[in-house]
């Protein structure tokens, strides 16, 4: 596939319980960034990544969220001790080099739902 | 604080008119603004870009216009057709670091 793949689409999960989130950015895309939507919001930047390490996580709202990046490729988003306030759309985008000089190719999102 | 903003939730224009979608921004230290445009249950598309040292650019049936000294840019879109119905998200980074979005204008073109 061409474009920036996100898995699951959609997720379901119970407060208090454990969370994973995955993306696939467009191969050769060096930089990563996760951003989360809530309704009639526009998207609120939580971590972006260049290569495996992660250049600024100032988005990420506790110590319950964390993002992975170990090859520097796939993404893979934690959230521990969900909380019903946790319930948004998390989108990943990719983009070639970073910002500066491409823009970001964004997935279909994961639509988090805690209940 | 909301840097970037979209006062207008919501917008309809007539199939073949323009549609003129705006943004104000406060950051003084943002340089590089994007369009993004969203349809239900898909990620943003990107739509078209400008950096602060042009104030205009032009891409096919879409212009983004920056008034630098206003602190605002809009989206014009010459002339409307049904598929350009969607959700824009105006965004502005500084110096290519992390985009700050707006909160969106839903665009409803009208047959």
């Amino acid at each position: 596939g061409a474009g920036v793949s996100q898995t699951p689409s959609n997720k379901v999960t119970e407060k208090g319980k454990y969370v994973e989130l995955r993306c696939d950015p467009i191969s050769g895309h060096t930089a990563l960034y996760w951003y989360r939507q809530s309704l009639g919001q526009g998207p609120e930047f939580l971590i972006y990544f260049q290569g495996t390490g992660a250049a600024d996580d100032s988005g990420l709202p506790n110590d319950r969220f964390f993002a992975v990046r170990p090859e520097g490729s796939v993404s893979t988003l934690k959230i521990q001790r969900t909380e019903r306030g946790d319930s948004a759309v998390y989108l990943c985008a990719s983009s070639l080099i970073g910002l500066s000089n491409s823009p970001l190719h964004f997935g279909n999102g994961t639509r988090l739902t805690v209940t | 604080d909301q840097q970037v903003k979209q006062n207008s939730p919501s917008l309809s224009v007539q199939e073949g008119r323009i549609s003129i979608l705006n943004c104000d921004y406060t950051n003084s230290m943002f340089d590089y603004f994007l369009w993004y445009k969203k349809y239900p249950a898909e990620g943003p598309t990107f739509l078209i870009s400008i950096s602060s040292i042009k104030d205009k650019n032009e891409d096919g049936r879409f212009t983004v216009f920056l008034n630098k000294s206003a602190k605002h840019l809009s989206l014009h879109i010459v002339p409307s057709q049904p598929g350009d119905s969607a959700v824009y998200f105006c965004a502005a980074s500084p110096k290519g670091e992390k985009l700050t979005f707006g909160t969106g204008t839903r665009l409803t073109i009208i047959p």
